[in-house]
């Protein structure tokens, strides 16, 4: 089974920051990597699949890179709205989502 | 637009079963692989199931396998997870979501989960 673990679990920023979260597999997942976000009380929506491939309608402030092992998931600058929680999932082996962080309004 | 609606949800005790069903509207169904993935209480998503859009490959977590199946009916366009023999930690809202062509993928389209509550 692959293990996907994010860093860190929780952060706060300021409104225009730019925020990082980074994502590691337990084995090689080449770019086999998306990633969501939830609101509270709200179902996910997918930003980025395939490592950086940026979803139809989602701004472009949100990117993501990486490959192998280890990828990366960044706000240029976080906007109020942007307050999730924000998950990754690999598909290279079945689908395991990694636990999330979560980001908050300094 | 897309829409997936859950239904079935509700209180069961452990060792029980429960039937959830998924509504889709809006897509070609049977062209669309779907999946079910689940929320305990303030934890994590964890994916439990997948299906093909025709129903001929299914996919299961390990922590369901040989309790839960993933169906589908395309004249209905339903999908439909039956949960048999269930436990406390089964506890969740179950969302069903629209992957692509592959089946293991991303989920694009997310219902509004339906929750289900395994307790005496």
């Amino acid at each position: 089974d692959i293990q996907m673990t994010q860093s860190p679990s929780s952060l706060s920023a300021s409104v225009g920051d730019r925020v990082t979260i980074t994502c590691q597999a337990s084995q090689d997942i080449t770019n086999f990597l998306n990633w969501y976000q939830q609101k509270p009380g709200r179902a996910p929506k997918l930003l980025i699949y395939d490592a950086s491939n940026l979803e139809t309608g989602v701004p472009s402030r949100f990117s993501g890179s990486g490959s192998g092992t280890d990828f990366t998931f960044t706000i240029s600058s976080l906007q109020p709205e942007d307050i999730a929680t924000y998950y990754c999932q690999q598909y290279d082996d079945l689908v395991t989502f990694g636990p999330g962080t979560k980001v908050d309004i300094k | 637009d897309v829409q997936l609606l859950e239904s079935g949800g509700g209180l069961v005790q452990p060792g029980g079963s429960l039937r959830l069903s998924c509504a889709a509207s809006g897509f070609s169904f049977s062209n669309y692989a779907m999946g079910w993935v689940r929320q305990a209480p303030g934890k994590g998503l964890e994916w439990v199931s997948a299906i093909s859009g025709s129903g001929g490959s299914t996919y299961y977590a390990d922590s369901v396998k040989g309790r839960f199946i993933i169906s589908r009916d395309t004249s209905k366009n339903t999908l439909y997870l039956q949960m048999n023999s269930l436990r406390a930690e089964d506890t969740a809202v179950y969302y069903c979501a629209r992957s692509t062509t592959m089946v293991l993928y991303y989920f694009d389209y997310w219902g509004q989960g339906t929750l289900v509550t395994v307790s005496s």
